[in-house]
């Protein structure tokens, strides 16, 4: 099973300002299968980004992707007040799927 | 818009069974997979298992395999996850998801359902 480890736990910024999540596999993930999600409070996941950097349909382009291997990064350029949340990443080529742990994104 | 909709909140006895459903519109329910992921509120994601209601081939996570079970009518187009006899570890919001075949991520999420088991 491939866990993926994320970092930091919270992330605590002010609208406006850059946010960058991390995401560490155990082992590589292999053809870049990696996607994000976001959830909100009461809310299901929604998709952000699959294959490493593609946004799903709809998802504004502050939100970016980037990595291979073992490392992803999830961007978010310019902090709106919609984007506090917290965000997951899944591998989707091994199984079991399996997603970190979270990252709390709340406002400074 | 793709909708996937889930039936409502469960409060059940350890020992007891449940069956909860998810019903996908307006999209052809056979040519997709649908994955059931819990979250224990306050926590993360765990993939519980999917399956491709076209022929019923089933997946399950190891740590789920054996202590439920998913099925699909695809006559109705819903997707089923089930369990014969309930633990309080059970508990949690329970959501289906829709993948395309292949490698794909979950792309349309139903609201949850959220099952609690306490004595």
């Amino acid at each position: 099973e491939i866990v993926l480890t994320q970092s930091p736990d919270t992330l605590s910024l002010s609208p406006g300002e850059r946010a960058t999540v991390s995401c560490r596999a155990s082992q590589s993930v292999s053809s870049s299968f990696l996607a994000w999600y976001q959830q909100k409070p009461g809310q299901a996941p929604r998709l952000l980004i699959f294959g490493v950097s593609s946004r799903a349909t709809g998802i504004p382009d502050r939100f970016s992707g980037s990595g291979s291997g073992t490392d992803f990064t999830l961007t978010i350029s310019r902090l709106e007040p919609e984007d506090f949340a917290v965000y997951y990443c899944q591998q989707y080529i091994n199984s079991p799927v399996t997603f970190g742990q979270g990252t709390k994104l709340e406002i400074k | 818009e793709v909708q996937l909709v889930q039936s409502g909140a469960e409060v059940k006895k350890p020992g007891e069974a449940l069956k909860i459903s998810c019903k996908g519109s307006p999209y052809s329910f056979t040519n997709y997979w649908i994955a059931w992921v819990r979250q224990v509120p306050g926590k993360g994601l765990e993939w519980v298992g999917i399956i491709y209601p076209g022929d019923s081939d089933t997946r399950y996570s190891p740590s789920f395999q054996g202590h439920v079970t998913i099925s699909a009518d695809k006559s109705i187009d819903t997707a089923y996850l089930e369990w014969s006899s309930l633990k309080a570890s059970d508990s949690g919001i329970f959501y289906c998801a829709r993948r395309n075949s292949g490698f794909f991520p979950l792309d349309y999420w139903g609201q949850g359902t959220l099952v609690t088991v306490s004595s």
